[in-house]
């Protein structure tokens, strides 16, 4: 089974500042997709950025950036200009390109400090 | 465009009983997966359904089924609750198969007394 780590359990950032979240990944697969998702309290899942193995470049999506560094096998989420409802769980996930089965990984409690 | 939904969003049961859980996908999505999440285990796939045809299973027991419906509805089964069944299940939609970012669902809480 492929494995997703997320070595942060809890993270603290100020309000304003930029913070990463780290994941590594462990696969042999050449083709293969990097997810990731927040989850506030209330449960639900929302989806923030996707980046393709074979995308050069990194992906974007207004605050979130993925740093994808495919040799280390990691993919690490950073939040720029943190605001206080960015506090919630952040799940790394892991998907091969020929089915829908998502690999998570453990979660970082992120909080954010006004 | 709606999301997912799923249905109940809580409940509670006891051992021994069965329940389902249901979820409408995003219109347009053919596959449905679902994880069951728990603070012990995380995150943990149970079943990928794509076109009424279940193309993954997770390591669960057998009491754990689901099914998928013409119309992309979905419904998984747990038969004989256990304590440990307690947990948060979500069901996820995408348009096809493949690396397809996946859309939750709010999540069905269930409590096995």
């Amino acid at each position: 089974a492929q494995k997703i780590t997320q070595t942060q359990p809890g993270m603290f950032v100020q309000e304003k500042e930029a913070v990463t979240l780290d994941c590594t990944y462990d696969t042999s697969d050449q083709s293969y997709g990097l997810f990731w998702y927040k989850q506030p309290s209330s449960g639900e899942m929302i989806f923030l950025i996707y980046q393709g193995s074979y995308d050069e470049q990194n992906a974007t999506e207004g605050r979130y950036s993925l740093n994808f560094q495919k040799a280390r096998k990691s993919a690490n989420l950073v939040i720029s200009a943190s605001q206080l409802g960015d506090s919630a769980m952040y799940f790394c996930a892991w998907a091969t390109n020929t089915g829908n089965q998502f690999y998570f990984g453990t979660g970082t409690s992120l909080t954010v400090i006004p | 465009k709606a999301g997912v939904t799923q249905t109940p969003r809580y409940l509670i049961k006891t051992r021994g009983q069965q329940v389902t859980l249901s979820c409408s996908p995003i219109s347009g999505h053919r596959s449905v997966s679902w994880y069951q999440q728990t603070p012990g285990q995380g995150l943990q796939f149970l079943f990928e359904y794509f076109s009424e045809t279940q193309r993954n299973k997770g390591n669960f027991p057998g009491r754990f089924s689901g099914r998928q419906f013409s119309n992309s509805r979905s419904e998984m089964n747990v038969s004989t609750l256990e304590l440990g069944d307690s947990a948060l299940y979500l069901c996820a939609s995408s348009l096809s198969v493949g690396q397809e970012t996946q859309y939750f669902g709010p999540g069905t809480r269930l409590l096995v007394l």
